[in-house]
C-alpha cells in the first residue's frame, strides 16, 4: 500500500508569484484535503476534493484553488503569493463514503517560503 | 463552531512514567475526535479516533485516549513513556458545521518531551 506523497519537498518563491503543489493520495482513497500549517500552529483546513469537485472550503481567499484528477491525485495552486503564505502545506487523503468518518492520512508536506 | 483546545503548550515527562496530553473540545452534536502525532519535518501520523462506543480508545504505539462527555475532554495517555515519543501532538475534531466534507479542526498542538 502506497502512502500519501507530495512534491516538491521545499520551495522558495517571491511575493506576487504563483505556485503549484502536488499530492498523490493513498491507494484506494477517493478524497483529498489540503491544510496550511504555519510555524508553531496546528493545521488549518484549506479545502477538500471528492470525485474531482471541491467539497468544502475553509477561510482562505479565492487565490487558493485546487484540482483533483481521475486518479484522485490533487494540486493546490496559490496565486499572488504573500509573505504570510509561507508555511508547511499538508495533503491528506481518506476513503470517504456517506455516513463514514474516516481518519485522514497525511503526506510529509511541502515547505513553502515566500520572500 | 467546532473547536479544540490543548491547554498545555509543553509537557515534560521522565522515560518510563505515564504521560497525559490534554484536549478539550466544543462541538454541536456528537463529537468525532482524533489524535495525531507530528515528528520534525514530517507530516501528521494518525494515532487513534473516537466515533462512538467505549470511552477508552486504544491506538497505535501503545497510546490510548479517554473520552469524557461530561467534561468535554479527550485526553491522550500512555502508561510508560519512551524517549521516542517526543514529538508534537495534535487533537482534532471533525468539522460538521459545513454541509459537506470530512475536514478536521485541529488544536494548536502540545509538544511532548520525554526525558531519559
Amino acid at each position: 500500500e502506497t502512502g500519501v506523497t507530495q512534491s516538491p519537498t521545499h520551495l522558495i518563491k517571491t511575493r506576487g508569484q504563483q505556485v503549484t503543489l502536488r499530492c498523490s493520495s493513498q491507494s484506494g482513497h477517493n478524497t483529498v484535503s489540503w491544510y496550511q500549517q504555519a510555524l508553531g500552529q496546528g493545521p488549518q483546513f484549506i479545502f477538500q476534493y471528492y470525485r474531482e469537485e471541491e467539497n468544502g472550503r475553509g477561510n482562505f481567499p479565492p487565490r487558493f484553488s485546487g484540482l483533483q484528477f481521475p486518479n484522485y491525485s490533487s494540486e493546490l495552486n496559490v496565486n499572488a503569493l504573500e509573505l504570510d503564505d509561507s508555511a508547511l502545506y499538508l495533503c491528506a487523503s481518506s476513503s470517504w463514503w456517506a455516513g463514514e468518518t474516516p481518519e485522514q492520512y497525511f503526506g510529509p508536506g511541502t515547505r513553502l517560503t515566500v520572500t | 463552531a467546532q473547536s479544540v483546545a490543548q491547554p498545555e503548550d509543553q509537557v515534560n515527562v521522565a522515560e518510563g512514567n505515564p504521560l497525559t496530553v490534554k484536549c478539550t473540545y466544543s462541538v454541536s452534536g456528537n463529537p468525532y475526535l482524533f489524535w495525531y502525532v507530528q515528528y520534525p519535518n514530517r507530516g501528521l501520523q494518525f494515532l487513534l479516533k473516537y466515533i462512538t462506543g467505549d470511552n477508552l480508545v486504544k491506538g497505535s504505539y501503545g497510546f490510548e485516549a479517554e473520552f469524557n462527555k461530561s467534561q468535554t475532554s479527550f485526553h491522550l495517555k500512555k502508561p510508560s513513556a519512551l524517549v521516542s515519543d517526543s514529538a508534537l501532538y495534535f487533537c482534532a475534531v471533525r468539522d460538521i458545521t459545513r454541509n459537506y466534507g470530512q475536514n478536521f479542526v485541529f488544536g494548536p498542538g502540545t509538544r511532548l518531551s520525554v526525558l531519559p
